[in-house]
């Protein structure tokens, strides 16, 4: 089945700066790739996600790169707010089956 | 917030008891997936349920079984609970169409705990 590598578990920033989260994915046949932030007692909510025809995408603050060849994806937070702290988790996912293999989370710590 | 509501909010169980997490999907939505996420971890997929029927199912025993409803409210039973069941138990719903199916929006989890 799909393996999903996330890196780094844990990462801190400045306020303002930018963040990078870095995922790798094992199964050639994967498509689709959701990221989700989970907040404290809170479920995972969906913040941007991409499809294997497309390289990029932006909203606002938030991008997302795909490499198919390399398989790896990348989340990127621009101008961070203390916010956004929270733990990010990536996703690889075959659309048909609609069932999503995650990575092991990025707690994202945003210092004022 | 997604719309997708889960109940009970919090559960504890002993160990060899059976437990049953409701699970009501976003309007609109035919499919429920569950999963189960252990603290620090990436949340792990149980199983998905289309149309009434199971539809995939991840590595997980027969102990752990589901129902979907004609309303799409769906069920996840854990019969004789072991210790390591402890965890945070998340559904998805989804909308599953004849050319596959993509986004899927959490509800906020049942934490159970299984002394």
């Amino acid at each position: 089945g799909e393996n999903v590598e996330q890196h780094p578990s844990t990462l801190s920033v400045q306020e303002g700066d930018s963040a990078v989260i870095k995922c790798t994915y094992s199964d050639s046949a994967s498509n689709y790739f959701p990221w989700y932030k989970q907040e404290l007692g809170k479920g995972p909510q969906l913040i941007i996600d991409i499809r294997s025809n497309v390289g990029e995408k932006k909203d606002q603050r938030i991008a997302v790169t795909l490499n198919k060849t390399a398989k790896h994806f990348s989340l990127h937070i621009t101008e961070t707010q203390p916010e956004d702290s929270a733990v990010y988790f990536c996703a690889a996912s075959l659309y048909n089956f609609n069932k999503f293999y995650f990575g092991s989370g990025t707690k994202l710590n945003v210092k004022p | 917030e997604t719309g997708v509501t889960q109940s009970p909010t919090h559960l504890i169980k002993t160990r060899g008891q059976q437990v049953t997490l409701r699970c009501s999907s976003q309007s609109g939505h035919n499919t429920v997936s569950w999963y189960q996420q252990a603290l620090g971890q990436g949340p792990q997929f149980i199983f998905q349920y289309y149309r009434e029927e199971e539809n995939g199912r991840g590595n997980f025993p027969p102990r752990f079984s589901g129902l979907q409803f004609p309303n799409y409210s769906s069920e996840l039973n854990v019969n004789a609970l072991e210790l390591d069941d402890s965890a945070l138990y998340l559904c998805a719903s989804s909308l599953v169409g004849t050319s596959g199916g993509y986004e899927q929006y959490f509800g906020p989890g049942t934490r159970l705990t299984v002394t």
